[in-house]
């Protein structure tokens, strides 16, 4: 099955610094990539997503890559703000084994100081 | 308002008594599924259900059950909790498949003693 990697495990910077956050998929028929983000007390928030036939995708801060040849994709945080803190998690899925199963990361604390 | 709402939002029980986690979405749905969520390991899918009646198996389904009778309504099922399932329980919906955008419930904190 698929496995996903995701560095680091906390990620702390100065407001308005740049934030990036990796991860590594191992099944090569995955093909959708999304990113959520989890505020303290609540359930997971899509914030940007990719598919495999795209390289790079932008919504004004954030901002994802993905290359497909060496399975890894990354989330771009710019000019982070102080209500960027929360726990980030990629995942990958894809039609391997005729399912679509999401496979999670483990996540990634970004603190953003004022 | 577009959601998906859990309960309870917190319990806590003893070993061995059943219990159930409700789960419901007012988008029209397809796909459900449950996760729970432990310290250093992520998100990890328990089961999940493509349609009405049909359901599988995640990474962990072992200790749970579920049903799917009505597209809006998902419970989750534990017949005997055991400690080991003392975690962050969360229920998602999405249009079809996984492999589109999911909507998290806000979750359910169990405790089991």
């Amino acid at each position: 099955g698929e496995n996903v990697e995701q560095h680091p495990s906390t990620l702390s910077v100065q407001e308005g610094d740049s934030a990036v956050i990796k991860c590594t998929y191992s099944d090569s028929a995955s093909n959708y990539f999304p990113w959520y983000k989890q505020e303290l007390g609540k359930g997971p928030q899509l914030i940007i997503d990719i598919r495999s036939n795209v390289g790079e995708k932008k919504d004004q801060r954030i901002a994802v890559t993905l290359n497909k040849t060496a399975k890894h994709f990354s989330l771009h945080i710019t000019e982070t703000q102080p209500e960027d803190s929360a726990v980030y998690f990629c995942a990958a899925s894809g039609a391997s084994g005729g399912s679509y199963i999401p496979t999670f990361g483990r996540g990634t604390s970004l603190i953003v100081h004022p | 308002e577009a959601q998906v709402t859990q309960n309870p939002r917190y319990l806590i029980t003893v070993t061995g008594k059943k219990l159930t986690v409700t789960c419901s979405q007012n988008m029209n749905h397809e796909y459900m599924s449950w996760y729970r969520q432990d310290p250093g390991l992520g998100l990890r899918q328990i089961y999940y259900s493509m349609n009405v009646e049909v359901t599988d198996k995640g990474d962990v389904p072992e200790g749970y059950k579920v049903s799917r009778k009505e597209k809006r309504n998902f419970p989750l099922i534990l017949e005997s909790p055991s400690p080991n399932q003392t975690s962050l329980y969360f229920c998602a919906s999405s249009l079809w498949t996984g492999d589109n955008e999911q909507f998290f419930g806000p979750g359910t904190r169990l405790t089991v003693l």
